[in-house]
């Protein structure tokens, strides 16, 4: 039972524009959402996070966007570059189901071409 | 500032072997976390810790796994024994505290392949 679902295993963008990492979860009860980025031989390190009490979070380049209602998040990061190429983790928790446990999905992997 | 660190970074052994990952957290974080990730299932959460104590291990995936933390800087978690299915990256990652929403650090991770 996949609760975080990362839909696209891989998404190839053209350097300079935007690149849009989807994800969709099924707990209604998840609060919190985070992004986390993950390049090889390396372990994930966190990129930006949104509260359910928001729609929208910016931090540089990057943009998540919540859609409690479809329970779908968005990660937009514009302009693209070529060190963004990685793979892309969405990740959800809820308070009441334990806090700090980060139910993770499958990740996305993005390159970016110049 | 080191981050968290964890040993071996890969390991190879064969099946019926035990394995026994390390990880050192960053110092001050009182929380510690198991990750494994595979191919099929993306990142899961085997167990973590508060305080040395363990808090859910509901994603340890069966009593071949287990996985302590005797003081606030060391983990082990361990595989015995050891079969083909456990092959997987594992990741330890540590949180300044107990509380809710903190980003968690992780590792490098230990890539184990089991023969």
């Amino acid at each position: 039972d996949q609760q975080v679902k990362q839909n696209s295993p891989s998404l190839s963008v053209q350097e300079g524009r935007i690149s849009i990492l989807n994800c969709d979860y099924t707990n209604s009860m998840f609060d919190y959402f985070l992004w986390y980025k993950k390049y090889p031989a390396e372990g994930p390190t966190f990129l930006i996070s949104i509260s359910s009490i928001k729609d929208k979070n910016e931090d540089g380049r990057f943009t998540v966007f919540l859609n409690k209602s479809a329970k779908h998040l968005s990660l937009h990061i514009v302009p693209s570059q070529p060190g963004d190429s990685a793979v892309y983790f969405c990740a959800a928790s809820a308070r009441n189901q334990g806090a700090q446990k980060l139910v993770f999905g499958q990740g996305t992997r993005l390159t970016i071409n110049p | 500032d080191a981050g968290v660190i964890q040993s071996p970074r890969h390991e190879v052994t064969e099946m019926g072997q035990e394995v026994t990952l390390r990880c050192k957290p960053i110092s001050g974080h009182n929380s510690l976390f198991w990750y494994r990730q595979t191919m099929m299932r993306g990142l899961e959460l085997l167990i973590y810790f508060n305080n040395n104590v363990p808090i859910d291990d509901s994603g340890m995936p069966e009593d071949r796994f287990s996985a302590k933390m005797p003081n606030a800087s060391f983990s082990t978690l361990k595989i015995q024994p050891s079969e083909p299915r456990d092959s997987a990256v594992y990741f330890c990652a540590s949180n300044p505290s107990g509380r809710s929403y903190n980003e968690q650090f992780f590792g490098p991770g230990t890539r184990l392949t089991v023969l």
